[in-house]
């Protein structure tokens, strides 16, 4: 069975520091993988998305970037924090096709102070 | 670009009641795939039902959905709302073979009482 695992689970930053989270896909190769932004009580914002190691495509920055080093990661960063960065950090994953499902991880809750 | 508009922010009813959430999009493909995601508290969000083909009701754990391509709705349905039920309901749309993402809506927030 495929399992997706984000990391960290929680963060509190100071303003101006640097993020790094991470999203890890088992049990299925090439997905396409996905990063969300959830702002408190918001809707859920794409960043970025994957379809092949190496390859992202930006779709709202927010100053953040990320990266696919290889298959079964997502990273996304960032080299100065704002106060609005601040949400739940959600990584998805789906098979090719726009009719596929799209799985959630249980994602990360960022706190900018 | 793509949208996808659910006009209810906040949807209160008691138990046993049925409950309808409204879903229209807007995109200039003519195929496109349609979701219906919910969010318990603390969680992350989870399918609910999905569909691509016109004027077919699909179902899931009592709730339902007919894409209508002629209005561009997607609208959910129940019944009888339960207590574990409260929630938050988003509304997305894909469009094309690249898997590019979901587009999704501002998401009504569904809360059931006793």
């Amino acid at each position: 069975a495929q399992t997706i695992h984000q990391w960290p689970v929680a963060e509190i930053k100071a303003v101006g520091s640097p993020l790094s989270l991470g999203c890890t896909i088992k049990g299925k190769s090439s997905p396409n993988l996905y990063w969300y932004w959830q702002a408190t009580g918001g809707t859920l914002q794409q960043l970025f998305y994957s379809i092949t190691v190496g390859q992202v495509e930006s779709v709202v920055q927010l100053n953040l970037s990320a990266s696919r080093p290889k298959d079964d990661q997502f990273i996304l960063s960032t080299e100065k924090l704002l106060l609005s960065h601040s949400g739940f950090y959600l990584c998805a994953w789906s098979l090719e096709g726009g009719g596929s499902d799209y799985t959630f991880g249980s994602g990360t809750r960022l706190l900018v102070i | 670009g793509d949208s996808v508009t659910q006009t209810e922010g906040l949807v209160t009813l008691t138990e046993g009641l049925p409950v309808m959430l409204n879903c229209t999009y807007q995109t200039i493909y003519s195929n496109p795939f349609l979701f219906w995601y919910v969010q318990h508290l603390n969680e992350s969000p989870r399918l609910l039902l999905k569909s691509f083909t016109d004027n077919k009701r699909t179902e899931h754990q009592g709730f339902h959905a007919t894409l209508h391509k002629s209005s561009s709705s997607f609208h959910l349905q129940k019944s009888s709302a339960q207590l574990s039920d409260s929630a938050l309901y988003y509304c997305a749309l894909s469009v094309n073979n690249y898997a590019q993402g979901l587009t999704f809506g501002l998401g009504t927030r569904v809360s059931v009482f006793p």
